[in-house]
C-alpha cells in the first residue's frame, strides 16, 4: 500500500509566509516522520513524531498528528529562501524500513 | 557533527557493467541502509543491514545486489550487470542501536547508466 502522500505536490510562497505542507497515510504508525531534500542532495531529518503524540515543535517547525485521520501537517513558520527544498513524510514499515511520500516542492520567493 | 558520507558522487557506467558504492555511516550506528531515487519518483526502500547480516529488503533488491560491510567502517552496495534502469541517485543511511527509525542520510551517489 502507499504510505505518506503528501500534499500539495508544489507549494510557492514569499518569503516571511507561512508553509503549511499535509500527508496522508493508510496504514497504523508508530511514529511519522518528516525530511527535507534539497536539489540533488540528500536527506535531513527534520522531526519525528510519535503515534500517541498531538503535535511536536521543533524551532520553526511544528508537526501535527492525527491518527483518527491518519494525517499529519509540518508547518514552516516565517519562511526563509533557503527553507526551498523538498519535504518528505515518511513512516516505518515493518522493523526499520522507511517508507517515503512523493514530497512537496517548497519554494520560497524573495 | 558527525554525518554519513558517500563515495563517489557521481558514478557512470556501462551497461552489463558492476559498480561498487560505497558509505561511511555514522561510527557509533549499528544499523545500515541503502534507499534509491529514481529521478522524479519516491525515495524507496532497498536493504537494511545489522550485525552482518541483512535484516530485511524489498523486492527490487534482488540477486543483481548484494551489500557488504567489509571493515569496521565501510559499507557497500554492489550491483551487478546494471541495466539503464539502474540509473538513480543512492542513499546510504545509519542509526543507533534501539533507534532503528531515526536514520541520517549521507548525500547520495548519482547513478548513471548509458
Amino acid at each position: 500500500s502507499q504510505q505518506g502522500e503528501e500534499d500539495p505536490q508544489a507549494l510557492s510562497i514569499q518569503e516571511g509566509e507561512n508553509a503549511t505542507m499535509n500527508c496522508s497515510y493508510k496504514t497504523s504508525i508508530n511514529n511519522l516522520q518528516w525530511y527535507r531534500q534539497n536539489s540533488g542532495r540528500g536527506l535531513v531529518h527534520l522531526i519525528l513524531i510519535r503515534s500517541n503524540e498531538r503535535e511536536k515543535h521543533s524551532g520553526r517547525l511544528r508537526v501535527t498528528l492525527d491518527t483518527s485521520k491518519k494525517s499529519s501537517s509540518l508547518l514552516i513558520t516565517a519562511s526563509r529562501a533557503a527553507d526551498t527544498a523538498s519535504y518528505f513524510c515518511a513512516s516505518i514499515q515493518g522493523a526499520q524500513k522507511l517508507v517515503f511520500g512523493q514530497g512537496t516542492r517548497l519554494t520560497i520567493n524573495p | 557533527e558527525p554525518e554519513v558520507t558517500q563515495t563517489p558522487s557521481h558514478q557512470v557506467t556501462q551497461m552489463g557493467q558492476e559498480v561498487i558504492l560505497r558509505c561511511v555511516p555514522i561510527s557509533n550506528h549499528l544499523y545500515f541502509y541503502w534507499y534509491r531515487q529514481i529521478l522524479g519518483q519516491k525515495v524507496e526502500f532497498l536493504v537494511s543491514f545489522y550485525n552482518n547480516e541483512i535484516s530485511e529488503k524489498s523486492e527490487i533488491f534482488d540477486d543483481q545486489f548484494s551489500v557488504e560491510r567489509p571493515d569496521g567502517s565501510n559499507f557497500t552496495l554492489k550491483i551487478r550487470s546494471t541495466k539503464l534502469e539502474d540509473s538513480a541517485m543512492y542513499f546510504c543511511a545509519s542509526s543507533e542501536a534501539g533507534q532503528p527509525y531515526e536514520q541520517y542520510f549521507g548525500p547520495g551517489t548519482r547513478l548513471t547508466v548509458t
